[in-house]
């Protein structure tokens, strides 16, 4: 079955410290996106990508990086974690025809 | 930048009750979905409904391009159906999805 597999399901992370958070899909979809959800703000975009190693910048990118080395793997990476970061990231891929979105289960991050 | 709000807030329900939840954007919406969020849990997709009308079981969504509005109806609510609806639009400018802040309903028996 065709799915969005994020790795780990939960982290704690000390302030100042590198995390990296993995997304792997088996839908052979050509985009995936990162997403971050916080109470009342809803699921707001930080990165996505459309190729393999190309990555474009969404709407909240600053203190993030994103790596997509194939079309399977896409990567966010916090090089200095800050409390602000603490927030569920989700991971999705689309088949880039707009109608067929499917997400992970989401990585609960705990910046201390 | 686009912009999608979602009311109510939150509703609270009795089972066998209907549900309608509404969706409004700033800007065209080439796509728009709706979402469920199960608390906790992660995204699953309800329905894909750029214009029209649409069903799929109990539930049925109908979007008015026109007016940027789109309003998804539950019937017969259920207590299993309690958790969090997200409504989202891609715009003419790419094809990533913008989010509401979502519904959250209760569903009590």
């Amino acid at each position: 079955e065709a799915a969005v597999t994020q790795s780990p399901r939960s982290k704690v992370a000390v302030t100042g410290g590198k995390v990296t958070l993995s997304c792997h899909q088996t839908n052979n979809h050509d985009y995936m996106y990162w997403y971050r959800q916080d109470t009342g703000h809803g699921l707001r975009l930080i990165h996505y990508s459309y190729v393999a190693d190309s990555t474009e910048k969404g709407d909240i990118p600053d203190g993030y990086k994103a790596s997509r080395p194939s079309q399977e793997n896409f990567s966010l990476i916090l090089e200095l974690a800050s409390l602000s970061q603490t927030a569920v990231y989700f991971c999705a891929s689309s088949d880039g025809q707009n109608s067929d979105y499917t997400f992970g289960s989401g990585t609960r991050l705990l910046v201390i | 930048g686009q912009q999608v709000q979602q009311s109510p807030a939150s509703l609270v329900l009795q089972e066998g009750e209907n549900a309608e939840l509404q969706c409004n954007f700033s800007s065209t919406a080439t796509q728009l979905q709706w979402f469920y969020q199960s608390p906790g849990g992660s995204l699953v997709s309800l329905l894909s409904n750029p214009s029209g009308t649409k069903h799929t079981g109990r539930l049925t969504s109908t979007t008015v391009t026109k007016e940027r509005r789109s309003s998804l109806h539950i019937s017969s609510s259920q207590t299993t159906d309690s958790g969090t609806y997200l409504c989202a639009i891609v715009g003419n400018m790419g094809y990533k999805l913008t989010f509401g802040t979502g519904t959250s309903l209760l569903v009590d028996p």
